[in-house]
């Protein structure tokens, strides 16, 4: 099976926009969680997607925001960018039932100037 | 609020020597554990996990943890070290009720010497 894939790898944007990072699940999983990875602050969920449906939401605000298709891709979206929003993103993936492993990505490195 | 403490910013051992990370938690309810390893530029791997059962669970690598809930820890360890190992090791809780939102320790890196 074909693991967990992220695109775009990198990114560099300038602060006031957004970026849009995309996420495949390992077939056949149909949970999706993102979470930021910075020096700072360590590893923090941002938020899972199940069905469609968003079940858990990290402490973030507004701006970042994320949506799951059909067939279980995901993507999340961060609007008006600021520069402590450079960090590596990472996504991952896990089938159903409880404490089912996840499986993470490789990450997006946005960078924003 | 869950939470997870590594102790040991950054650990340096010999190839050969052994390896023991720290890792203690803080959860009411039994919780369930992993232990994900990070190389340069990679994402998460994951080591091992415990969720019931046998308190010492064998993972990939050669790597085992021990869960002591008097202690609330969570420690892996390693009995001969190679210098592959070298990485950044996470240790990782969740909730039994949503095994999808992990709580991450801030890390251990880990340096191995020829």
């Amino acid at each position: 099976k074909a693991g967990v894939t992220q695109t775009p790898r990198y990114l560099i944007k300038t602060r006031g926009q957004q970026v849009t990072l995309s996420c495949s699940p390992i077939s056949g999983h149909r949970s999706v969680s993102w979470y930021q990875q910075t020096p700072g602050q360590g590893l923090q969920f941002l938020f899972e997607y199940f069905s469609e449906t968003q079940r858990n939401k990290g402490n973030f605000p507004g701006r970042f925001s994320g949506r799951q298709f059909s067939n279980s891709r995901s993507e999340m979206n961060v609007s008006t960018l600021e520069l402590g929003d450079s960090a590596l993103y990472l996504c991952a993936s896990s089938s159903t039932g409880a404490g089912n492993e996840q499986f993470f990505g490789p990450g997006t490195r946005l960078t924003v100037l | 609020a869950q939470s997870v403490t590594q102790p040991d910013i950054h650990i340096t051992v010999s190839e050969g020597a052994s390896l023991e990370l720290r890792c203690n938690y803080s959860y009411g309810a039994t919780p369930y554990l992993f232990w994900y390893v990070q190389s340069p530029g990679q994402g998460l791997q994951l080591l091992l996990k415990y969720f019931s059962g046998d308190t010492l669970v064998q993972g990939i690598k050669g790597f085992e943890a021990e869960f002591k809930r008097s202690q609330s820890s969570f420690n892996l360890r390693k009995p001969s070290v190679h210098w592959s190992d070298a990485a950044e090791y996470f240790c990782a809780v969740a909730s039994s009720g949503s095994a999808r939102q992990l709580t991450f320790g801030s890390g251990t890196q880990l340096t191995v010497l020829p």
